[in-house]
Order: structure tokens, then C-alpha cells, then sequence
């Protein structure tokens, strides 16, 4: 069956530190990725899209990698700030224009 | 620049009743979805229009699912013979069109209780 997975443990992050989440997926075979924030009581908000032939996109202080062969995509926020504690959402393309969403990883910046 | 708008913020309702929530995408925006979002879990999709092609309705829970947009627009999902098991945010999203790996657009959601 198909299946994203992030941890559903938070992560808890010293400010100024690189927070680095992970995201695997099985029976699946993305052309495209995406992450979303996503804040208490508040639709996800997007942030990156990673295509299938890219192995890194950055955007101010986020990175993103991405491993078809490990079937992996990891997410950096380097210079971690406590405005960036939120829950983080990976997003695989599927056939017929949909998003299949992970379950989120949550991260805490602690000053 | 007006975002996703959804329509109520919050529900309460009684187990058995039917209530409708109220999407407005992004204006220009073909495409619209429908999520649902349990405590502590993913989204789940529900269902997807895209212009005036049939909608995608393979998430559908049940029968007692249904939704429309009119007019290329605004979309409503009406639960009927609600259930407990309903209680969750629904979140709808907009996307200015397909196949172009593009991102969404997504609403603040409406939080629906069921007792």
C-alpha cells in the first residue's frame, strides 16, 4: 500500500539550530514534492516544490533534498527562530492532479 | 487579494442533522479541493473539481458526502445524517490550474462538531 511517513514525534530545537525533518514514502513515484507549514487552527501554507530531477531547492533559510532512489525528502530550516514552530507537511503529486499528504511533523524552537 | 475563504469558521451540530459548508477559491483559481483533517492525522482528501470536468469524488467517506460548485466558483460540501465520526476541520483549497505542478492555495478550514 501506499504510504508517507514523517515522524510523528515533535522536535524540539534549540534557536539558531538546523532543524532537519525527514520524509519517506513507499509505492509511490512522485514527479514533484512539496512542504507546507501548517500553524495551529490555520490552513497549510505552501513553501517549496522539488521536482523529481532536482536533489536540492532553497528558499531563504529552508532547504529542501530529495531522494528517489531512498524515496526520501528532507526538510532543513537552518538558524532555527521560534517563529518558525509549526507543524511541517510533505505533499507527493498522484495520478490525476492530487496531493497525498503526510500526517505532519511538528516543530518547536525554544529561545 | 483575496485568499480562500471558508464559511462557518466553527459548527456545532446534533448527530443526524445535514449541514453545508461554504467554500470561496481564489478568484481565476480552475481547480478546488476538499479536505478533511482529523485531530492528530493527515489530510484526507475528499474530492476534486477542475473546470467543468466531472469531479473527482474517490474520497468520498460515504454516501451522506456530496459537493458541487457552481458556476466554476464557489463550492459547498453537505454532510447529511451527520455523525460523530464527522467531527474534524474541513479544508478546502484552490490552484490556479493543473498539470503544472502547482501548488494550493488552502482555506482556514471549517472546525465541525458533531454531538
Amino acid at each position: 500500500s501506499q504510504k508517507i511517513e514523517q515522524n510523528s514525534e515533535a522536535l524540539n530545537i534549540q534557536e539558531g539550530k538546523t532543524a532537519t525533518l525527514t520524509c519517506n514514502y513507499t509505492n509511490y513515484s512522485p514527479a514533484y514534492l512539496q512542504w507546507y507549514r501548517q500553524d495551529p487552527g490555520r490552513g497549510p501554507v505552501f513553501l517549496l516544490l522539488i521536482r523529481e530531477n532536482e536533489k536540492e531547492k532553497r528558499k531563504e533559510r529552508l532547504k529542501v533534498t530529495f531522494d528517489t532512489t531512498l524515496k526520501q525528502s528532507l526538510f532543513h530550516i537552518t538558524a532555527s527562530q521560534p517563529a518558525d514552530s509549526a507543524t511541517y507537511l510533505c505533499a507527493l503529486d498522484m495520478v490525476g492532479d492530487r496531493l497525498a499528504f503526510g500526517k505532519g511533523n511538528q516543530v518547536v524552537v525554544i529561545p | 487579494g483575496a485568499g480562500v475563504s471558508q464559511s462557518p469558521s466553527n459548527k456545532v451540530t446534533e448527530k443526524g442533522k445535514d449541514v453545508e459548508l461554504r467554500c470561496d477559491p481564489i478568484s481565476g483559481h480552475t481547480a478546488l479541493y476538499w479536505y478533511r483533517q482529523s485531530l492528530g492525522q493527515g489530510l484526507e482528501f475528499l474530492i476534486y473539481f477542475q473546470g467543468n470536468s466531472a469531479p473527482d469524488k474517490s474520497g468520498l467517506p460515504s454516501d451522506r458526502f456530496s459537493a458541487e460548485r457552481t458556476g466554476g466558483s464557489v463550492s459547498t460540501l453537505t454532510i447529511q445524517r451527520t455523525q460523530q465520526e464527522d467531527s474534524a476541520v474541513y479544508l478546502c483549497a484552490s490552484s490556479p490550474m493543473t498539470g503544472s505542478q502547482e501548488t494550493q492555495y488552502f482555506g482556514p478550514g471549517t472546525r465541525l462538531l458533531v454531538l
